[in-house]
């Protein structure tokens, strides 16, 4: 069963407004990854969140982590038509080390 | 530097077919996956490999061996292909190795179309 749950399933925005998408899961982890995916592409990644850690950016990504809610967002900031892809979180839980496990991801469309 | 190469791009195979997918990673990489990805969702993990001579069953295992031939490669077999096996296939590394709590990082090829007739 898949361990992150992506919201919401698809996105549009305009060019210059932020995108935010959520991930949900399950069991306990020890950290949360971000990858995005262009049509047709393998899948980049993009940030990495330990579970003792709150918030962290890149650029214009910004990770949120609440473990008590079992949670992830992943903001970003003035998006550009560029930025249209699937966005996938990933977890490496306790109980499967080594076995990076992903949700069904979100996409985001970008119009310029 | 190619990162994960995977081969062949497309393939499309009669039921009951066999056929492998390749899969080389020039980064010394210590870690080797292999997941399917269907239309419209995430990734599963069919087998991985933490270090050459070693291979784990992933979520979906059944219907695919694999051999993870040095360091460098790690192939995905079907012995007998079902049309429940098309799919995009993605090969991933990453620098983790046997003693490894937990990923970093994974890598990926850019995939492999399969068509299962």
């Amino acid at each position: 069963s898949q361990q992150g749950e992506e919201d919401p399933q698809a996105l549009s925005i305009q060019e210059g407004e932020n995108a935010t998408m959520n991930c949900s899961y399950k069991t306990s982890i020890n950290n949360l990854q971000w990858y995005r995916q262009n049509s047709g592409r393998g899948l980049v990644h993009l940030i990495l969140i330990r579970s003792n850690e709150r918030e962290k950016h890149s650029g214009r990504l910004r990770v949120t982590l609440d473990t008590s809610k079992k949670s992830s967002s992943l903001l970003i900031t003035a998006s550009r038509a560029a930025d249209t892809a699937s966005y996938f979180c990933a977890t490496d839980a306790p109980t499967n080390a080594g076995k990076s496990t992903f949700g069904d991801g979100t996409t985001l469309t970008v119009k310029p | 530097n190619a990162g994960v190469t995977q081969t062949p791009k497309f393939q499309v195979l009669k039921t009951g077919q066999s056929m492998t997918l390749q899969c080389a990673q020039d980064m010394n990489h210590n870690s080797m996956y292999w997941y399917r990805q269907d239309p419209g969702m995430g990734l599963r993990l069919i087998y991985y490999s933490a270090s050459e001579g070693t291979t784990d069953k992933g979520e979906v295992p059944n219907g695919y061996n694999v051999s993870r031939l040095n360091k460098r490669e790690f192939s995905l077999r079907l012995e007998s292909a079902a049309p429940s096996q098309t799919s995009v296939y993605f090969c991933a590394s990453s620098e983790a190795g046997v003693r490894d709590r937990f990923n970093e990082k994974l890598f990926f090829g850019s995939g492999t179309q399969l068509s299962v007739l």
